[in-house]
C-alpha cells in the first residue's frame, strides 16, 4: 500500500512570497490534515478535511493560508504571502474516517522563508 | 485544559541500553500514540493504544488510564533508533494534541 504523498520536500522562499505544498493521501482515506510543526515544537494542526468538506479550519491563519480537497482526493496547501515565522515543516496526514482512527503521515515539506 | 506533556526532552544511552521515555496527559482521553520523527521530518505512527500494552520488534508501549501515564520502551537500543519519539493524544472526539517530544540519541 503507498503512503501519504507530499511536494516538494523542501522549499526555501523569500518573505512575501507565493509558496503551494502537495498531498496525495492513501487511497480511500476519506479524512486528510494538514499539519504545521515548528522547530523543537509538537506539530499543530491547520486544517482537517471530510472528504472535499473542512472539518476544522480554527487553527489556520485565513488572511494568508488557504487549503483545499476538490475532490475528495489530493489537496493543496498555499501560503501568500509568506513570512519569516512560517518557516516550519509541514506534514499531511490522513486516516480511514475521524480523528480517533490511526493516522498516517507523509514525509512533510520543509519551508525556510529568509 | 487538554495538555499533553513528555519527559526526558532529550535522552543520550549507549548503544543496547533499554529505553523508557514517559507521557502524561491532563485529562481522559479516548487514545494515545506513540510516533517516531526522523531528522528529515516525516513521522511515523508506532502505536495507537487505549488500554493496556502493545509490542513490535523491539518497541513497547504501555499505558495506565488511572494514573494518565503513558511509556514507550525500546529494548536493546541501536543507533538506528536515534530520533525524536512524540507522544499525541485524543481527549474526547477531538483533535490530537501532541507532546514536543523526545529526542533520543543512541551512541555505537
Amino acid at each position: 500500500e503507498a503512503g501519504v504523498a507530499q511536494s516538494p520536500r523542501y522549499k526555501i522562499i523569500e518573505k512575501r512570497q507565493s509558496v503551494a505544498f502537495w498531498c496525495n493521501p492513501i487511497s480511500g482515506h476519506a479524512t486528510l490534515y494538514w499539519y504545521q510543526q515548528i522547530l523543537g515544537q509538537g506539530p499543530k494542526l491547520l486544517i482537517q478535511f471530510q472528504n472535499n468538506g473542512v472539518v476544522d479550519d480554527s487553527q489556520l491563519p485565513k488572511d494568508r493560508f488557504s487549503a483545499e480537497r476538490l475532490k475528495g482526493v489530493d489537496s493543496t496547501l498555499k501560503i501568500q504571502p509568506a513570512k519569516l515565522e512560517d518557516s516550519a515543516v509541514y506534514l499531511c496526514a490522513s486516516s480511514t474516517r475521524g480523528v480517533s482512527y490511526e493516522q498516517y503521515f507523509g514525509p512533510g515539506t520543509r519551508l525556510t522563508v529568509t | 485544559k487538554n495538555e499533553v506533556e513528555q519527559s526526558p526532552q532529550n535522552l543520550t544511552a549507549q548503544e543496547g541500553e533499554f529505553i523508557t521515555i514517559n507521557c502524561s496527559y491532563s485529562v481522559g482521553i479516548s487514545a494515545l500514540h506513540w510516533l517516531q520523527q526522523h531528522p528529515g521530518g516525516g513521522i511515523v505512527s508506532l502505536f495507537m493504544l487505549s488500554s493496556g500494552k502493545k509490542k513490535h520488534g523491539r518497541l513497547i508501549a504501555t499505558i495506565n488510564i488511572q494514573e494518565k501515564h503513558s511509556s514507550l520502551h525500546i529494548t536493546a537500543s541501536h543507533p538506528r533508533d536515534s530520533a525524536v519519539y512524540i507522544c499525541a493524544a485524543h481527549f474526547g472526539n477531538e483533535k490530537l494534541t501532541f507532546g514536543t517530544g523526545t529526542r533520543l540519541t543512541i551512541i555505537p
